[in-house]
């Protein structure tokens, strides 16, 4: 099956600075990946995603990008603010099943 | 209202017990998935269901068993339940036109099995 593996496992940067969470997945077959925030005592939620035929993707403060050759992709946060503190998670489908990487726990210093 | 709903939202077992999750969806979704969280160890896939006939085992699905009673609800259940079982289990459900893989989280049910 798809292995996704994800670093950091956790990140402090002070407030405006940018940060970025690297994935590697496995799998050929995985086509789509999205990106979730989960906050303290809530469900992860999606933030951005993105489609195998396509390399970056932007939404706002927030872009992701994708290597297919090299299987890898990340997530981009620029200018941080302290409420992007959560625990962020990368996932890789094939449309069937999600496979999760182990999260990454970004903390923004005011 | 809440879209996707868990209950309980807390649940403390003792060993051997039966117990039971319940989802439920207000989406118009026919997909629904249950996973469990682990520290460090991410989300994991349990099962999957694709509509109420669809019925399909993730990643971890030993130990656990589901029923899809309707297009809205998808229980788990733990037929004897163990203390590595313990942990936060999320439902979810997928299946909009416009972006079929958006996947929607419930708040999560935390068990604890003494």
């Amino acid at each position: 099956g798809e292995n996704v593996e994800q670093h950091p496992s956790t990140l402090s940067v002070q407030e405006g600075d940018s940060a970025v969470i690297k994935c590697t997945y496995s799998d050929s077959a995985s086509n789509y990946f999205p990106w979730y925030k989960q906050e303290l005592g809530k469900g992860p939620q999606l933030i951005i995603d993105i489609r195998s035929n396509v390399g970056e993707k932007k939404d706002q403060r927030i872009a992701v990008t994708l290597n297919k050759t090299a299987k890898h992709f990340s997530l981009h946060i620029t200018e941080t603010q302290p409420e992007d503190s959560a625990v962020y998670f990368c996932a890789a489908t094939d449309f069937n099943k999600f496979y999760f990487g182990s999260g990454t726990k970004l903390n923004v210093k005011p | 209202d809440a879209d996707v709903t868990q209950t309980p939202r807390n649940r403390i077992t003792k060993t051997g017990k039966r117990i039971m999750l319940e989802c439920s969806q207000t989406k118009g979704h026919d997909r629904m998935y249950w996973y469990r969280q682990d520290p460090g160890l991410g989300l994991r896939l349990i099962y999957y269901s694709f509509d109420v006939k669809d019925i399909n085992k993730g990643e971890i699905s030993d130990g656990y068993s589901v029923s899809r009673q309707a297009q809205a609800k998808f229980s788990l259940s733990l037929e004897s339940a163990i203390p590595n079982q313990t942990a936060l289990y999320f439902c979810a459900t997928s299946g909009r036109a416009s972006a079929p893989l958006e996947q929607f989280f419930g708040p999560g049910t935390r068990l604890t099995v003494l």
